[in-house]
């Protein structure tokens, strides 16, 4: 069945630093592929998405390319800011329903 | 436009209660999802709902049960609380009749069963 696998955390970085979030699925087909965050106390929130290979997500300084390839969609970001400290998750969207992984929590620390 | 409105935002129960949890989607969204959020399992699909139909069901036992409303509101109810039921319980909603495009969530329910 699908399945996303993301690496776990925390990944705790320093103001500035570059981030990346790997995240791998095993789907069939052709699945869109998500990348949602949740600050604490709220929902989740969509960041970025990708329907097809090859296609690149991108949303405030965060992106994420399809690669069909290597069945991954990591997320990544030049310069982390304090205010991107949150739970990541990736996800995607098979026939009926979205599969997530299990979240990565990111500090960034001043 | 609103967004997805949960109620109650959090709960206190004891095992053995039960608790219906409610969901009112974006405005036109027909699609409601609801998933359970713990800390070990993270993020778990319990169900959808599109226009008063269930139309998948994640792999949790019987006492989850769930309904959708004419206008599109959704309920979810669990019976037999046990104490593992403690989680944020999150309800999603989108605009098509499959999720194929992103899912808007709710804030959650944070259920806590003593």
């Amino acid at each position: 069945g699908n399945s996303v696998t993301q690496m776990e955390g925390p990944v705790t970085l320093s103001e500035e630093a570059f981030l990346t979030i790997n995240c791998t699925y095993t789907a069939t087909g052709y699945p869109s592929l998500f990348w949602y965050v949740q600050y604490p106390g709220e929902g989740l929130q969509l960041l970025l998405k990708a329907t097809k290979a090859d296609d690149k997500g991108s949303n405030k300084g965060f992106e994420a390319t399809y690669r069909k390839e290597t069945t991954s969609f990591h997320l990544e970001k030049g310069s982390v800011q304090v205010s991107d400290s949150a739970v990541y998750f990736c996800a995607l969207r098979g026939a009926y329903k979205y599969i997530f992984g299990t979240g990565t929590r990111l500090k960034v620390l001043a | 436009k609103a967004g997805v409105t949960q109620t109650p935002r959090y709960l206190i129960k004891t095992r053995g209660q039960q608790v219906t949890l409610s969901c009112s989607p974006i405005s036109g969204h027909r699609s409601v999802s609801w998933y359970q959020q713990t800390p070990g399992q993270g993020l778990q699909f319990l169900f959808e709902y599109f226009s008063e139909t269930q139309r998948n069901k994640g792999n949790f036992p019987g006492r989850f049960s769930g309904r959708q409303f004419s206008n599109s509101r959704s309920e979810m109810n669990v019976s037999t609380l046990e104490l593992g039921d403690s989680a944020l319980y999150l309800c999603a909603s989108n605009l098509r009749d499959r999720p194929r495009g992103e899912q808007f969530f709710g804030p959650g329910t944070r259920l806590t069963v003593l």
